[in-house]
């Protein structure tokens, strides 16, 4: 069963505290992403990979940074957390495919992030 | 204004029921995905298309590209059906690795 794993369902962490959400995948897939998911907001891209070290910013950049120094491996860090960042965190994974750069997309159950 | 305009926002349907839920878009596209989210659950992809139908199961997903419009069918509708449904279309350009995600459409299939 192809799978991304999350490490974390649940986070609860203080503002300035720095945060660490790993995401995992083991489908050797090229392309893994950071959203988050906040309700009448819908999903929102922070940070793409689409190979190892490498990275594009999404919409919504603003206070993270990423790491993939492995490609089954991408990080999301929270610098300084700030309770507007409290939210869903969702990674998900996909192949490059012919014609388009994004394949199907398996995603992880979320990590949930509450900043007090 | 999004660019990925979701119908019906609710549904409640009975058990049997034959759903509907459509999917408008302003942009040129390479694809269209449709997501599942159960509650408290992560996001399952049903299907990925660029042009004409696909079947998997009880569930069709058709799009009409000069139209800009998809839709998700789901025969003999069950509770298990119970999610939110989201559309997300994959730009043409440079940048075509981005998906635009409309609001989701929440499913309530009632026994």
């Amino acid at each position: 069963d192809v799978k991304v794993t999350q490490s974390s369902r649940y986070l609860v962490k203080r503002t300035g505290e720095k945060v660490f959400l790993e995401c995992v995948q083991d489908m050797d897939h090229e392309n893994m992403f950071w959203y988050r998911q906040d309700p009448g907001l819908g999903l929102r891209l922070i940070y793409f990979s689409y190979d190892v070290k490498m990275k594009e910013k999404g919409d919504i950049p603003e206070g993270y940074s990423v790491s993939r120094e492995k490609k089954e491996r991408f990080s999301l860090i929270l610098e300084s957390a700030s309770t507007n960042q409290t939210s869903m965190y969702l990674c998900a994974s996909s192949f490059r495919s012919s014609g388009s750069l994004t394949g199907e997309l398996f995603f992880g159950e979320g990590s949930r992030l509450t900043v007090l | 204004k999004n660019e990925v305009e979701q119908s019906p926002q609710n549904l409640t349907a009975q058990e049997g029921e034959f759903i509907t839920i459509n999917c408008s878009y302003s942009v040129g596209i390479s694809a269209l995905h449709w997501l599942q989210q159960h509650p408290g659950g992560g996001i399952v992809s049903l299907f990925m298309l660029s042009s004409g139908k696909k079947k998997h199961g009880r569930l069709i997903a058709t799009i009409n590209i000069q139209e800009k419009h998809s839709s998700l069918h789901i025969t003999a509708s069950h509770p298990r059906d119970s999610a939110v449904y989201i559309c997300a279309v994959q730009g043409d350009g440079g940048s075509n690795y981005k998906l635009t995600f409309g609001k989701g459409t929440l499913l309530t299939v009632n026994p």
